[in-house]
């Protein structure tokens, strides 16, 4: 299977403690995004890159967290400082192209339990 | 501003019944849509896409959507559900001023009775 893929699956952490997810996008997709989804909630847009650039943050994204695509391939998603309200789904997902019709393909996610 | 509101938080159907999820959207630019479905435990699908081409869009499963400028929406639609069909439907707004990047709306929960 070539989709996107998500390390961990799950992760529990204490509140305080950092955390580090890792993202595989489909190889040929230049653009990468993430979003953040809770409990009945459509996924948010956190961040995405263009190759190895971050083009656009949301506002959503705090100074605690961080995301990098080295060399425009795996991207990570950091988390500083946990806090009980980053608990959540999130997701990463891959696009080919620059139009507004290019489809995203998401992967599985990784659900975050701040205790 | 690019926004998305789902009209119906949950839909609950019989099965070989007709399948309505409405969805309408607030765009600033000639916009993408997309509905997307999220079975439990499993990552986010897409269904179909429109993307400025004919407005009656088919997609896969036997689900269409048809998008209606004058009234702003972008409403999925299946002859008949199947069991398999129950599951979390996203309506999802794209524009290229902002980025490419997705506006979800709130989600739909498709029930499909027996």
């Amino acid at each position: 299977d070539t989709g996107v893929s998500q390390d961990p699956r799950h992760k529990i952490t204490k509140r305080g403690q950092n955390v580090t997810f890792r993202c595989d996008p489909i190889s040929e997709h230049n653009r990468l995004y993430w979003y953040r989804q809770t409990l009945g909630q459509g996924p948010e847009f956190l961040t995405y890159f263009q190759n190895e650039a971050q083009l656009e943050k949301s506002r959503l994204l705090s100074d605690r967290f961080s995301a990098e695509r080295p060399k425009g391939s795996f991207s990570t998603l950091e988390i500083q400082r946990t806090e009980q309200g980053d608990s959540a789904m999130y997701l990463c997902a891959s696009s080919l192209g620059l139009g507004t019709s290019s489809e995203q393909y998401f992967g599985p996610g990784t659900r975050l339990t701040v205790t | 501003a690019q926004s998305v509101t789902q009209l119906d938080s949950h839909v609950s159907v019989s099965e070989g019944t007709p399948v309505l999820l409405r969805c309408n959207y607030s765009s600033s630019y000639s916009p993408s849509l997309f509905w997307y479905v999220q079975h439990p435990n499993k990552g986010l699908q897409l269904l179909l896409k429109y993307t400025s081409a004919a407005t009656l869009v088919k997609g896969i499963n036997g689900f269409e959507a048809e998008f209606k400028k004058s009234e702003t929406s972008f409403h999925l639609t299946k002859p008949s559900a199947h069991m398999s069909d129950a599951a979390e439907y996203f309506c999802v707004v794209s524009e290229s001023s902002a980025g490419n990047q997705f506006y979800f709306g709130t989600g739909t929960s498709l029930t499909v009775i027996p």
